[in-house]
């Protein structure tokens, strides 16, 4: 089975720009969570959906956005970039509803890199 | 609030040698602790998790981890070091909170190894 996939893999924008990353969960997952990893740092956390409803929202401004669609696969989006909005962005999955224990599941993320 | 330390940025070790790579956490619950191992350019593996129960959980790759509760501490350990773990290892609490679930991270701590 495939895991978590992710795309791009890799994304160069300028500022002011919008960007969309998007990320299918591994099959059977019906939740998808977003972080953001800046170089050096830990992966920090920015959405997470369940049954295609925001279910958690981090410390992030509203330029980022999310959604989950139907199939449960799910776009982050970042409007009007800046300098730091350069980092990876990691999907995960997980089968089960966020407040049970259930394991997140990480793809291999997308290399943003803001000019 | 949550948090999670990795007190050691980086750390060198030789192969065949033995390692403890430190985690400490502030969560007011019990916590759901996790280790993720990240390779240069990847996104996250789960190396084991801790839920409740035994104290001390056994990995994938040889790897174990304690729980002490008294310390707020998980560390992660390996008998024997093998090149192939050279990699940042990340220590992680989930933190549940109304519908959400997300995951905090260490900053994480790069493992060089030795020939």
């Amino acid at each position: 089975d495939a895991g978590v996939t992710q795309s791009p893999t890799h994304l160069i924008k300028t500022r002011g720009q919008h960007v969309t990353l998007r990320c299918s969960p591994i099959s059977g997952h019906k939740s998808v969570s977003w972080y953001q990893q800046v170089l050096g740092q830990g992966p920090q956390f920015i959405f997470q959906y369940y049954e295609k409803e925001e279910r958690g929202r981090g410390n992030f401004p509203d330029r980022f956005s999310a959604r989950q669609f139907p199939n449960y696969s799910s776009e982050l989006n970042v409007n009007a970039l800046l300098l730091g909005d350069s980092a990876l962005y990691l999907c995960a999955s997980s089968a089960g509803p966020p407040s049970t224990k259930n394991i997140q599941y990480f793809g291999a993320g997308t290399r943003l890199s803001v000019l | 609030a949550q948090s999670v330390t990795q007190p050691d940025i980086h750390i060198t070790v030789s192969e065949g040698a033995s390692l403890e790579l430190r985690c400490n956490y502030s969560y007011g619950a019990t916590p759901y602790l996790f280790w993720y191992v990240q390779s240069p350019g990847q996104g996250l593996q789960l190396l084991l998790k801790y839920f409740s129960g035994d104290t001390l959980v056994q990995g994938i790759k040889g790897f174990e981890a304690e729980f002490k509760r008294s310390q707020s501490s998980f560390n992660l350990r390996k008998p024997s070091v093998h090149w192939s773990d050279a990699a940042e290892y990340f220590c992680a609490v989930v933190v549940y909170g109304g519908s959400q679930g997300n995951l905090i991270f260490g900053k994480g701590t790069k493992l060089s190894v030795k020939p």
